[in-house]
């Protein structure tokens, strides 16, 4: 049961574009929704985070969209750079007990000049 | 900022041997580490979550006395892959936290082998 569902699978944008990923959800106790970013042979890293108390956050030229009622978030990328190509995980976790993650099945970007 | 180490980074053994990957939580004591590992360009798998001085729980399917873990320390975690074969060449992968509901950090993975 996939309780993260990720889309697309793999994104193609111009140098200078916007990147759209996104996220949908199905387990309400989820109350916190990170994204991160992979580089290959390497481990992921945190790119930003939200709660479902506010909707919307921006860090630099990211930004994740969150709709509470619809269960679904999202990241934009503004002014994509070509090193931004990675694989873009979302996740999603109970911050209760162990803070368990769930990832979505993840996102290959590659930005073109 | 935290910084999680793993090591090795990428190791090759042969089947039936048994093989140790270490992670360490460098500037900061980590409460709980986790495991997972990702197969080529597919997400990460949690594998188990260890706290420090309990025994780990694993996530259903993840065999416990193929995958051995331990997290002696505040500051390191080890999982044993024993007598591996070579479906479990795989990237694995720890991250750790601080504590009950803080972010996690996540290690550089090692990249595992077994002919």
């Amino acid at each position: 049961q996939q309780q993260v569902k990720q889309s697309p699978q793999s994104l193609i944008v111009q140098k200078g574009g916007i990147s759209i990923i996104n996220c949908a959800y199905e387990n309400t106790a989820f109350d916190y929704f990170p994204w991160y970013q992979q580089f290959p042979g390497k481990g992921p890293a945190l790119l930003i985070a939200i709660r479902p108390d506010v909707s919307e956050k921006k860090e630099g030229r990211f930004t994740i969209s969150f709709n509470k009622s619809a269960k679904q978030f999202s990241l934009h990328i503004m002014d994509s750079q070509p090193g931004d190509s990675a694989t873009y995980f979302c996740a999603a976790s109970n911050s209760g007990g162990y803070q368990k993650v769930t990832f979505g099945i993840g996102t290959k970007l590659q930005v073109i000049p | 900022g935290a910084v999680v180490s793993q090591h090795p980074s990428w190791v090759i053994c042969k089947s039936g041997t048994s093989v140790k990957i270490e992670c360490r939580s460098l500037d900061f004591q980590a409460t709980t580490m986790f495991w997972y590992r990702q197969f080529p360009k597919q997400s990460l798998m949690l594998m188990a979550t260890s706290n420090e001085g309990s025994k780990a729980t694993y996530e259903q399917g993840v065999e416990k006395d193929k995958f051995l873990i331990n997290h002696a320390s505040l500051t390191l975690s080890t999982l044993t892959v024993t007598s591996a074969h070579p479906e479990d060449s795989s990237f694995y992968i720890c991250s750790a936290s601080q504590t009950s509901g803080a972010e996690q950090f996540f290690g550089p993975g090692t990249r595992l082998t077994v002919l």
